[in-house]
Order: C-alpha cells, then sequence, then structure tokens
C-alpha cells in the first residue's frame, strides 16, 4: 500500500524566515503528488500539484516544490514565510491513474510575528 | 459559492444512533470521494464515486457505514449505531475524470459520539 510520510510535525518560524517542510512517498511507479494546505477553519485547498514534467513546481502564495525521484520525495519550499501562512499543510499522493489520494499526517506550522 | 458543500457542519450524536451526511459536489464534477480525518492525521479515503457508480471502497468503511450517490450529484453517508471511535470529521471531494485534475474538498463535517 501507499504511505506518505511528513517528519515534521510541529514547525515554527519567525516572519521572513525560509521555509522547507519534508515529504517522502513510498510508491516506485507512476506518482501525482499534491501539497494541500488547511488554514485555520477553512476547508483543504491545493497549493500546488505534480504530475509529470519540470520537476520543480510553483504553486500560489509562492510556494514550490521539487520532485526527485530518485529520493521519493517532493518538498515544499518558501523563501520567505509570512504570518498569514500559518496553517496545516498536508502532502498526498495517488498512483498515476488511479482515484485516491493518500496523505501525510500534516505539519502544523507557525509564522509568528 | 460553488465549492464542494457539505451538511451539518457539526453533529452531536449519543453512542447507538444513526447519522447521515450530505455532500454536494461542485457541479460539473463526476467523480466524489469521502474521507475520514481524526485529530492529529491526514484524512484517509473512505470510498469514491463516478457518476452514481460506487467503484472503491476502503476496508476502513465497516458494515455500519454506508454512501450512496443515486443520481450522480450528491452523495450521502450514513453511519449506522454509532460508537464513540467513529467521532472524526469527514471529508467530501470532488472532481473531474481528467488526467492532471485535482480533488476540490468541502468544509467536512464533524461527528461528535457521546
Amino acid at each position: 500500500a501507499q504511505s506518505v510520510s511528513q517528519h515534521n510535525h510541529h514547525v515554527i518560524l519567525s516572519e521572513a524566515a525560509s521555509l522547507e517542510l519534508g515529504c517522502n512517498y513510498s510508491y516506485g511507479g507512476t506518482v501525482n503528488l499534491f501539497w494541500y494546505v488547511q488554514y485555520p477553519g477553512q476547508h483543504l485547498q491545493l497549493l500546488l500539484k505534480y504530475f509529470s514534467g519540470d520537476p520543480l513546481v510553483k504553486g500560489i502564495k509562492g510556494f514550490e516544490a521539487e520532485f526527485i525521484k530518485s529520493k521519493f520525495s517532493f518538498n515544499l519550499r518558501k523563501p520567505s514565510v509570512q504570518w498569514s501562512d500559518t496553517a496545516e499543510y498536508f502532502c498526498a499522493s495517488r498512483t498515476g491513474g488511479g482515484n485516491k489520494l493518500t496523505f501525510g499526517t500534516g505539519t502544523q506550522l507557525k509564522v509568528e510575528l | 459559492d460553488t465549492g464542494v458543500s457539505q451538511d451539518p457542519r457539526h453533529k452531536i450524536t449519543k453512542r447507538g444512533q444513526n447519522v447521515t451526511f450530505r455532500c454536494d459536489p461542485i457541479s460539473e464534477h463526476n467523480r466524489l470521494y469521502w474521507y475520514r480525518q481524526t485529530l492529529g492525521q491526514g484524512p484517509e479515503f473512505l470510498t469514491y464515486f463516478q457518476n452514481e457508480a460506487q467503484l472503491e471502497k476502503s476496508r476502513l468503511l465497516s458494515d455500519r457505514f454506508s454512501a450512496e450517490r443515486p443520481k450522480g450529484s450528491f452523495s450521502t453517508l450514513e453511519i449506522q449505531r454509532t460508537e464513540q471511535g467513529d467521532s472524526a470529521m469527514y471529508l467530501c471531494a470532488s472532481s473531474i475524470n481528467r488526467e492532471g485534475t485535482e480533488a476540490f474538498f468541502g468544509q467536512g463535517t464533524r461527528l461528535t459520539v457521546v
């Protein structure tokens, strides 16, 4: 079965600090990868997705992620975080042609002023 | 709001009672999913519909759980004889059947079984 690991459960950063959240997936075949964000009191929203092509994916709000097949990784990055980035971040995978998403346990990010 | 809509947002029920949740997907989306999320965990897949056909069910979906999507539009998730372990956030998502697309999530129904 597929699995997704997010190693950082809680991250606290000051505004303007750089962010990198780790994500590793287990499936060795064709895989689609996603980062979703959940702001307090809101629904899960897509930050970015990778299906194929350029392994460096740019998403909304200045986020990007890099697909490294050899490391089974899809880490999320942002060069300078803002207080409004405080949220929970979920990495998810889906096998190519599959339907269901497999989520990691999430990373709670708190950005302090 | 043209997003995925779920009703109710919160439900408190006594152990042993039956509950039913409703999900209205984005109108042109033919795929609909149910997930369950407990505290400190990511969402876990429960079941998936393409139009009115239920094509996949997780082993998490015990016999007490049933989901329907009778006309390929809205869906209901029923839990019979609720148990305290059923307390969770139940999320609905929908998507178009097209490569390269993602699932859009509703705000969820938080179930508390007392």
